[in-house]
C-alpha cells in the first residue's frame, strides 16, 4: 500500500529552528509537496521537490532524498504565525497526490 | 491572486437529506478536486474533474456524486447524508499541465455536520 508518515505534533520556541520529517512509500514518485494549513483555513502551497537536495525559500527550506523515501521541511527563525499544520504529499506514478495526516506545529514564546 | 470559493463555511444537515456543496474558482483552471479532511487522516480524494462534464472517482467516492457543468464550478453532492459524512470538505483547483506536479489552490473548506 501507499503510505506517508509524519509526526502528529511538534513544539518549538519562537526564534528557534524546527525540522519536520516526512517518510513515504508510494508506487512511483513524481514529486513531493509541502503545504501549510492554519487552523480553520485553506492549505497553502509551500514547496515542491522532485530532485534530491535542498530547496531554500526564505525562512523555509525543503529537502528530498528519493533513495531513502524521505523529506524534511526546515523552518528557521520561528515566528508565532508559523503555528500551523504542515502537510506532506507525494505525487505517485499516476500523478495522484497521496497525503500525510499532517504535523501540528506549536510555537511557544 | 487565485481564488477558490466554497459556498458555505459551516453546514448542519439531517440524516437522509440531499446536500450540495458548491465550489467556484476564478483562474480558468482545468482541474478541480473535492477532498475530505478528518483528524488523524490525510486528505482523501473523493472526486476530481479535468474538464467540463468530465469526472473521475477518487479514493472514497461512495455516497457522493459531482457535477461540473461550467469550467469554474464544481459541485459535490451527498445523495443521502449520513453521520459518517460529518467532516471538513475541501475543494481545490490546479492548472492542467501541473496536475499532480504543481501547486493546487484550496478553498476555505466547508465543515459539514450530519445529525
Amino acid at each position: 500500500g501507499q503510505n506517508i508518515d509524519q509526526p502528529t505534533e511538534m513544539t518549538a520556541t519562537e526564534g528557534a529552528i524546527v525540522q519536520i520529517n516526512c517518510t513515504y512509500q508510494t508506487s512511483g514518485f513524481n514529486g513531493l509537496f509541502w503545504y501549510q494549513q492554519h487552523a480553520g483555513e485553506a492549505p497553502t502551497f509551500l514547496s515542491y521537490n522532485v530532485l534530491d537536495g535542498l530547496e531554500e525559500k526564505g525562512r523555509f527550506s525543503s529537502f528530498l532524498s528519493r533513495s531513502k523515501g524521505y523529506s524534511y521541511l526546515l523552518l528557521k527563525e520561528l515566528q508565532m504565525k508559523d503555528s500551523a499544520s504542515y502537510l506532506c504529499a507525494v505525487s505517485d506514478s499516476n500523478y495522484q497526490l497521496i497525503w500525510g495526516a499532517g504535523t501540528k506545529l506549536i510555537i511557544k514564546p | 491572486d487565485v481564488k477558490v470559493t466554497q459556498s458555505s463555511r459551516y453546514l448542519v444537515k439531517r440524516t437522509g437529506e440531499k446536500v450540495f456543496l458548491e465550489c467556484v474558482q476564478d483562474m480558468d483552471h482545468e482541474n478541480m478536486f473535492w477532498y475530505r479532511q478528518d483528524p488523524g487522516l490525510g486528505l482523501r480524494l473523493i472526486y476530481f474533474s479535468y474538464d467540463v462534464k468530465m469526472k473521475e472517482k477518487g479514493d472514497i467516492p461512495e455516497g457522493y456524486s459531482v457535477s461540473r457543468e461550467k469550467k469554474e464550478r464544481f459541485s459535490l453532492i451527498l445523495e443521502s447524508a449520513s453521520t459518517n459524512q460529518t467532516s471538513m470538505y475541501l475543494c481545490a483547483s490546479s492548472e492542467d499541465a501541473s496536475w499532480g506536479r504543481g501547486e493546487a489552490f484550496f478553498g476555505q473548506g466547508t465543515r459539514l455536520t450530519v445529525v
